[in-house]
Parts: C-alpha cells; structure tokens; sequence
C-alpha cells in the first residue's frame, strides 16, 4: 500500500538556523498538509497545499514558515529561524479530495531546536 | 464551527469489543464523520468515515445514529496493537480543508 514517507526522522539544529522537512505524498494525491505536534499535546494544523498554492493555514503559520512542491512529488515545509518553541514532531499528509478521502500521513519528523 | 465530544480516556480487555462514543450534536448536513488514531510515537492514522450510512471496513465499523448527533466507533476484537488515541473529527464541507484534531480518546487494551 503507497504510503506518505518523511524524512529525516531526526532533526537537530540550533535556534535561529533554517530546516527544511522533506516528504513525498502518495503519488495520485493532490492536498498536502503540514501538522505538527508538541510533546505531550494534540496534533495541530499548520497548513493546507493544493494546485501549487495555499489553501489554507493556521495561526501557526506565520512569516517564518514557508511550503513548496518544487518538483511535482516532494513537499517541504521551511522554518527560517528556528526557535526553541518550534520542538515538535512534524507530520506530512496528502489525501486525493478535500472532504471525501482520508488524510494519509507520514510517521514525522521530530525537529529539535537547541 | 461543529465541535466532537469524546471521553478522555477507555479501557478493554484484548480480544473483547470496544464501543468508541462521539457526540458531534452541532454536526451540519454535508460534514462527513472521519475517525483517525495515533499509536505511541507515529502519525495519526486513518481508521474510517462516513456520512450518513453505517460503514464496516477492515479496521473498524462506523455506526452512525440516525440523527447524525452521535456516532460510535466499533472495534470488533481488540487487540493490544489498538491500544491509541482515537480522534473523532467532522470534516466539515463549508470550512476549508483543515482537518482539526482535538485530544481523543485514549483506549488502553489489557491481557
């Protein structure tokens, strides 16, 4: 079964350096997300991707993230300068409709700003 | 903005059933009903959906009340791989493609 794949699974960096999260969505999808999760609290929207644009995002998003499809199969998510309060897993997910299929998604990247 | 009412936290025993509640009493006509789960340390991941109609599929059955107020996620035979958060979420048609986790319920599965 196809499956939505992230990588690193580990990320280390220091604060105020940049980190780009890879992910390739399931080949046939065409919305991609970007979740993430601090340790210990619930899985949190950042932002929805679809026909080479945002569709929509949350407060989170703010001007230091950024996405892009560069190369129609990879999805990246950009934090330009990290801080210590962007620690979190990360998820990745792709689904083929808006409403009617599920999100499939990846098994994240746990991003750790020192 | 249609909200999900879980209980925090259920147990079972492996190999019995687990009855899964949600109560989603402001749900609007077009949202679909979506359950998702996350074991420990991995992304959530997909368990069922639906709309109107009850839906079995390989995981799980999706029982819907017959005024869409409430819905129940049926585990036939838990396993103690089922031990995970379940999250019940309407993926509501008028309100963007967000689809917005709350805390779930967290099913402890015992021998």
């Amino acid at each position: 079964e196809p499956e939505v794949t992230q990588t690193p699974s580990h990320q280390v960096t220091q604060m105020g350096q940049e980190v780009i999260l890879r992910c390739v969505p399931i080949s046939n999808h065409l919305y991609f997300y970007w979740y993430r999760q601090i340790l210990g609290q619930k899985v949190e929207f950042l932002v929805s991707f679809y026909n080479n644009e945002i569709s929509e995002k949350s407060e989170i998003f703010d001007d230091q993230f950024s996405v892009e499809r560069p190369d129609g199969s990879n999805f990246t998510l950009k934090i330009r300068s990290t801080k210590l309060e962007d620690s979190a897993m990360y998820f990745c997910a792709s689904s083929r409709d808006r409403l009617n299929s599920p999100l499939h998604f990846g098994n994240g990247t746990r991003l750790t700003v020192t | 903005d249609a909200k999900t009412t879980q209980p925090n936290s259920m147990e079972s025993n492996e190999e019995e059933p687990v009855h899964l509640p949600c109560n989603h009493s402001t749900i609007s006509g077009t949202d679909y009903i979506h359950w998702y789960r996350q074991l420990p340390s991995q992304g959530p991941e997909y368990v069922i959906h639906g709309l109107t109609s009850n839906v079995n599929n390989r995981m799980a059955s999706l029982a819907i009340a017959e005024d869409r107020k409430s819905s129940t996620l049926i585990l036939h035979r838990a396993t103690l791989r089922d031990a995970a958060v379940y999250y019940c979420i309407l993926r509501e048609s008028n309100s963007g493609y967000a689809l917005n986790f709350g805390k779930g319920t967290s099913l402890l599965v015992t021998p």
